[in-house]
């Protein structure tokens, strides 16, 4: 089974300031996504990332980037110019890339979230 | 084009009790995955409909059942509820065939068991 670590419980950054978010996973798997979720006060998870894992080139979405160090099992999400609108819980997941009929297929398996505050 | 829609918003029921909550997927989307969200901790994946049927499971007990429509909307139900019970439940559609078969989540039912 997959498991995926976010040793962070929180984390604050000042507003334009850069953070990082650290994000660790365990798979037998060659093949599988892995993704970056914000879920402000308001509840709604929203993708922010996605990343694959045969690519190599790091996936980076405006001021959001990550580094992904397949051997190391690493997912980082870096948050460039951070804004007061990026507090937040911040969730990494993984899901299998395994064929339509895969058992894994369609699953996501989340840390435990990071809670980013942002000073103004 | 709405998004993915869920109801109620919060509901109280008390131990033993039944519970239904339900979800309406994005226009377009497919498979319907259910997922419990404890205070403070990352969702559990509960599990996932595609053509009205359950294709995955999570660690989750019988109690716990599901149903997908043939209009693609689907009803989570709980039996015999527990305290431990209480959580965001969410909700989460996809179009199986897309390429990254991406998850746009509801905003959740929050469920209190007293």
């Amino acid at each position: 089974a997959q498991t995926v670590t976010q040793s962070q419980p929180e984390m604050s950054v000042q507003e334009a300031e850069t953070v990082t978010l650290s994000c660790t996973y365990d798979t037998s798997e060659s093949d599988y996504y892995l993704f970056w979720y914000k879920q402000p006060p308001s509840r709604q998870m929203i993708l922010v990332i996605r990343q694959e894992a045969y690519k190599q080139q790091n996936a980076t979405e405006n001021r959001f980037s990550v580094n992904f160090q397949k051997a190391a099992k690493s997912f980082s999400l870096k948050i460039s110019d951070s804004q007061l609108g990026d507090a937040a819980m911040y969730f990494c997941a993984y899901r299998s890339a395994g064929g339509a009929g895969g058992t894994s297929y369609g699953k996501l398996t989340f840390g435990q979230g990071t809670i980013l505050t942002v000073h103004p | 084009d709405a998004g993915v829609t869920q109801s109620p918003t919060h509901l109280i029921k008390t131990r033993g009790q039944q519970v239904t909550l339900r979800c309406s997927p994005k226009s377009g989307h497919d498979t319907v995955s259910w997922y419990q969200q404890a205070l403070g901790q990352g969702p559990q994946f509960i599990f996932q409909y595609y053509e009205e049927e359950e294709r995955q499971r999570g660690n989750f007990p019988d109690r716990f059942s599901g149903h997908q429509f043939p209009n693609y909307s689907s009803e989570l139900n709980v039996n015999a509820l527990l305290l431990g019970d209480s959580a965001l439940y969410l909700c989460a559609s996809s179009l199986l065939t897309s390429y990254y078969n991406e998850q746009f989540f509801g905003p959740g039912t929050r469920l209190t068991v007293l």
